[in-house]
């Protein structure tokens, strides 16, 4: 069965300093990834997405980036991070098939102080 | 382009009872796909049942099920014979090539 990892799952960081992180999916091949960010109280809004490795869409323009090392790999860095980068993020993959279901990952709680 | 509309901020219902909660959508595609998600206060998303713009009948998934009206463009879950463990925010999905999700819906079940 398929199982999708992230970490750290708490990281409180200061302002300005770097941010990696880690998304690895398990028990499937080619997917899709999605890094989503939710603000508290509030919504998914997509961030990026990736159809293969070295490929990413950027949904949101922001100081945020993306990038897909390996097939089931999905990393979300900052240079230097905002108060406003402060949220919870997801990661999800689904089939590079339609209409499927997305399954999101456990999620990072980012705080920045 | 899609649009979800979940219009109920926040619901309580007494436990035991069964719960509807609402999502209409938008979209010109014919061919699409609508979902339901969980968020406990633990934040993860869990995916509870999903529902093709051609099958014919209703999905279920145990308590679950997905009031599909089309002509109506509407995606109400029912959770059956609720629990104090379905306290949770609930988010409404489309897709066609990406999933749009609602703002969503906090339910509290009370005991």
């Amino acid at each position: 069965s398929q199982t999708i990892h992230q970490w750290p799952a708490t990281l409180v960081q200061p302002v300005g300093s770097p941010l990696s992180l880690e998304c690895t999916v398990e028990g499937t091949s080619n997917p899709n990834l999605y890094w989503y960010r939710q603000a508290a109280g509030r919504g998914l809004q997509l961030l990026f997405y990736s159809v293969g490795i070295g490929q990413i869409s950027s949904e949101v323009p922001q100081n945020l980036s993306a990038s897909r090392p390996q097939d089931r790999q999905f990393i979300l860095s900052s240079k230097k991070l905002l108060l406003s980068d402060s949220g919870f993020y997801l990661c999800a993959w689904d089939t590079a098939k339609g209409l499927e279901t997305q399954y999101f990952g456990p999620g990072t709680r980012l705080l920045v102080l | 382009a899609q649009k979800i509309t979940q219009t109920q901020p926040g619901m309580f219902v007494q436990e035991k009872e069964a719960v509807t909660l609402d999502c209409t959508y938008d979209t010109s595609d014919q061919s699409y796909g609508l979902f339901w998600y969980k968020q406990p206060s633990s934040g993860e998303m869990i995916f509870l049942i999903y529902q093709g713009s051609y099958d014919e009948q209703n999905a279920t998934e145990g308590r679950y099920s997905l009031n599909f009206q089309k002509a109506r463009k509407s995606a109400n879950l029912v959770i059956s014979a609720s629990q104090l463990g379905d306290s949770a925010m609930y988010f409404c999905a489309t897709r066609d090539d990406k999933i749009i999700f609602g703002k969503g819906t906090r339910l509290h079940i009370l005991p």
